[in-house]
């Protein structure tokens, strides 16, 4: 059971929009930073949206992250066959004192 | 280049030993946030350890007393000793660089490099 609350599938057409979201608590998303994970199959993570809705450099601007409260989402617009993937969002709990993460989302372009 | 490449892993038997190293590149380990997160066969990412800059570290109440994270500043290498082994650490161990900002003199954290992975299964 993860800490972080995130549905284990979406699915769209390409072109189209889809969100991902993760639910959490006052002591990790509430207050503290949400990060986004993008994990293709057989590869290692990698950084997609930092500090809420941070973009590093290098990821394409159809990807956007948003936080309310103790929930936080990620959009990804336009979608392409190549954003078939696990995505995870990530925060650190500052009660545990660890990093927490959602179970993860996996996206099927239809 | 920045760049972490894991290595250690293997097939060991419950209640075995195994180092995970990390060699980093292109920055220096001791300076920085580095963890270790681990993904069980077909689940999802879980955080192991953590060392901070000054050398405190922090762990996953599943692995607390039986890892030991620690660093090598002469090779620039990040390590995690693990004892005890148990069936469920069987996973694939990514070491992962921490990063720190700061906004209106609050941080926030997030890790934005990763290695590829080395695989440990514990099974007799």
């Amino acid at each position: 059971q993860s800490v972080l609350t995130q549905p284990p599938s979406v699915s769209e057409a390409p072109g189209q929009r889809v969100t991902i979201s993760c639910s959490g608590s006052s002591s990790n998303i509430g207050n503290t930073a949400v990060n986004w994970y993008r994990q293709l199959p057989g590869e290692a993570p990698k950084l997609l949206i930092y500090y809420d809705n941070l973009l590093p450099s290098g990821v394409s601007d159809r990807f956007s992250g948003s936080k309310s409260d103790t929930s936080a989402s990620l959009a990804i617009s336009g979608l392409q066959s190549e954003d078939e993937a696990d995505y995870y969002c990530a925060s650190w709990d500052d009660n545990l004192d660890v990093w927490v993460f959602g179970g993860g989302t996996k996206l099927t372009v239809l | 280049e920045v760049q972490l490449v894991e290595s250690g892993g293997d097939l060991i038997q419950p209640r075995g030993s195994l180092r995970l190293s990390c060699a980093a590149s292109g920055f220096t380990v001791t300076t920085n946030y580095m963890n270790w997160v681990r993904q069980a066969p077909g689940k999802g990412l879980e955080w192991v350890s953590l060392i901070y800059p000054g050398g405190s570290t922090a762990y996953a109440d599943s692995v607390k007393g039986r890892f030991t994270i620690s660093r090598d500043s002469s090779s620039n290498t990040l390590y995690l000793q693990m004892n005890a082994l148990k069936a469920e650490d069987t996973a694939v161990y990514y070491c992962a660089r921490q990063r720190r900002g700061a906004v209106a003199g609050k941080p926030y954290h997030y890790m934005d490099v990763w290695g590829r992975g080395t695989t440990v299964t514990v099974s007799s």
